[in-house]
């Protein structure tokens, strides 16, 4: 069965340093999300990308973070400047809209770990 | 803003019963969907079940149903039988129709399985 998968699973970094995650999506799936959950909180949403470009982002998603899907099946989250409180689980989700297709499916993650 | 609410913070339930894990959302929009997803340690987000909000009819995927409350924006989990395996996190996730809005999600629930 197709799923979704992310590069590395750990990662550790140092403040300030720049960090890139990456994602494959599920190969015929046309939207994508990235998701972030610091420890023992909730899935926050970060950012949706459609088309070549963002479609929404949240209040999280700030000028140090950025997306890009660099050829037909990456789909990449770079955190220019890391901070202590990006310390998280990044996820990557990908969907596909058709016939009710509505279900987001998430890859197993890349824990960020900012020293 | 859509918000989810778990009041529910932990769960605990004996093996081979049943269990039922609540939510509620709040949203000014008629159409949209809802989902449970399962965090087990390994911290992967796993798809429960999905609701349309347009159906009556409640989601049902094997040991696992909803029960849906449109009117009282209630989307409350019932999981029968319920097994080892089934202990994680549980969380309840919105999400608007059209478009490619995020997820929405609540706090979780921590479901506890005693043998």
């Amino acid at each position: 069965e197709p799923e979704v998968t992310q590069t590395p699973s750990h990662q550790v970094t140092q403040m300030g340093q720049e960090v890139i995650l990456r994602c494959v999506p599920i190969s015929n799936h046309l939207y994508f999300y990235w998701y972030r959950q610091i420890l023992g909180q909730k899935v926050e949403f970060l950012v949706s990308f459609y088309n070549n470009e963002i479609s929404e982002k949240s209040e999280i998603f700030d000028d140090q973070f950025s997306v890009e899907r660099p050829d037909g099946s990456n789909f990449t989250l770079k955190i220019r400047s890391t901070k202590l409180e990006d310390s998280a689980m990044y996820f990557c989700a990908s969907r596909f809209e058709r016939g009710g297709q509505e279900t987001q499916y998430f890859g197993p993650g890349t824990r960020l770990l900012v020293l | 803003a859509q918000t989810v609410t778990q009041s529910q913070p932990e769960m605990s339930v004996q093996e081979a019963e049943t269990v039922t894990l609540s939510c509620t959302y709040d949203t000014s929009e008629s159409d949209y969907y809802l989902f449970w997803y399962k965090q087990p340690p390994s911290r992967q987000m796993i798809l429960v079940i999905r609701q349309e909000a347009y159906k009556q009819q409640n989601a049902t995927e094997n040991r696992f149903s909803v029960n849906f409350q449109k009117a009282a924006k209630s989307f409350s989990l019932k999981i029968s039988d319920s097994q080892l395996g089934d202990a994680a996190m549980y969380f309840c996730a919105y999400r608007s129709l059209g478009g490619a809005d995020g997820l929405t999600f609540g706090k979780g629930t921590h479901l506890i399985i005693q043998p």
